[in-house]
């Protein structure tokens, strides 16, 4: 069975760097073709994907976020962790993390996060 | 502004059919990466719908289908419910931007 959960603090002050946690179980990361993603929803706003991390370590990120997006792994632990610089009010949102098959289809995702960013 | 496009809203009553479009462009699903489906309810997870245009997760009804044709992929729902209320969203993958990317987002409200 596939889970997936993230964590992290629900409130960070303008201009601080957030870090999000997402734990899994039910695979593993250092297994080939396994991928995990991040992805963040605004109020009201649509889905947005930030960053991705590869079984092989190859990291991708959103062309607007990227300068302040980091993405990494512990297999270890079974955790990818992402951290985001600089927050906005606009980061407010729900993040969550999803597992990432073959075909670059999200089949399963944690229950979300709400970050809230407030001075 | 999304990349895929999306009608912010659909509804139907129950029991009729509805279909929701995703637009792209060449540089997406015209190029002919996959496009995925997901419906979303307020406060849960993002669910996989359909994957790889056409086909289902297992447990998924086959009230749901998804097509695709050049640069523009659908969902229809069939039978509609009201337990499908909710918002559905495309999924692909953009070579110039070197990433996922989603549509806007369609609110499905069954009447």
């Amino acid at each position: 069975q596939v889970t997936l959960k993230e964590s992290g603090p629900a409130l960070v002050k303008i201009t601080q760097t957030l870090t999000l946690t997402c734990t899994f179980s039910g695979f593993s990361l250092s297994t080939s073709g396994m991928r995990v993603s991040w992805i963040r929803q605004s109020p009201g706003k649509a889905l947005e994907w930030l960053a991705r991390i590869d079984w092989d370590d190859d990291k991708f990120y959103s062309t607007s976020l990227k300068t302040r997006l980091t993405i990494s792994k512990d297999t270890s632990k079974n955790q990818v962790v992402l951290t985001m610089t600089n927050m906005d009010p606009v980061d407010t949102a729900t993040y969550y993390c999803a597992r990432m098959g073959v075909v670059y289809q999200h089949d399963y995702w944690g229950q979300g996060t709400l970050v809230t960013v407030s001075s | 502004q999304s990349v895929l496009t999306q009608p912010p809203s659909v509804s139907g009553a129950p029991g009729q059919r509805v279909t929701i479009s995703c637009t792209g462009t060449s540089s997406n699903i015209g190029t002919g990466y996959d496009v995925h489906w997901y419906q979303h309810l307020p406060g849960t997870a993002p669910k996989l719908l359909i994957y790889s245009n056409t086909n289902r997760p297992s447990g998924v009804p086959d009230r749901f289908s998804g097509s695709k044709s050049g640069t523009s992929a659908s969902l229809a729902i069939t039978g509609l419910q009201a337990e499908d209320e909710a918002d559905y969203y495309c999924q692909s993958y953009d070579s110039s931007l070197s990433g996922v990317v989603f549509g806007g987002g369609t609110r499905l409200t069954v009447l």
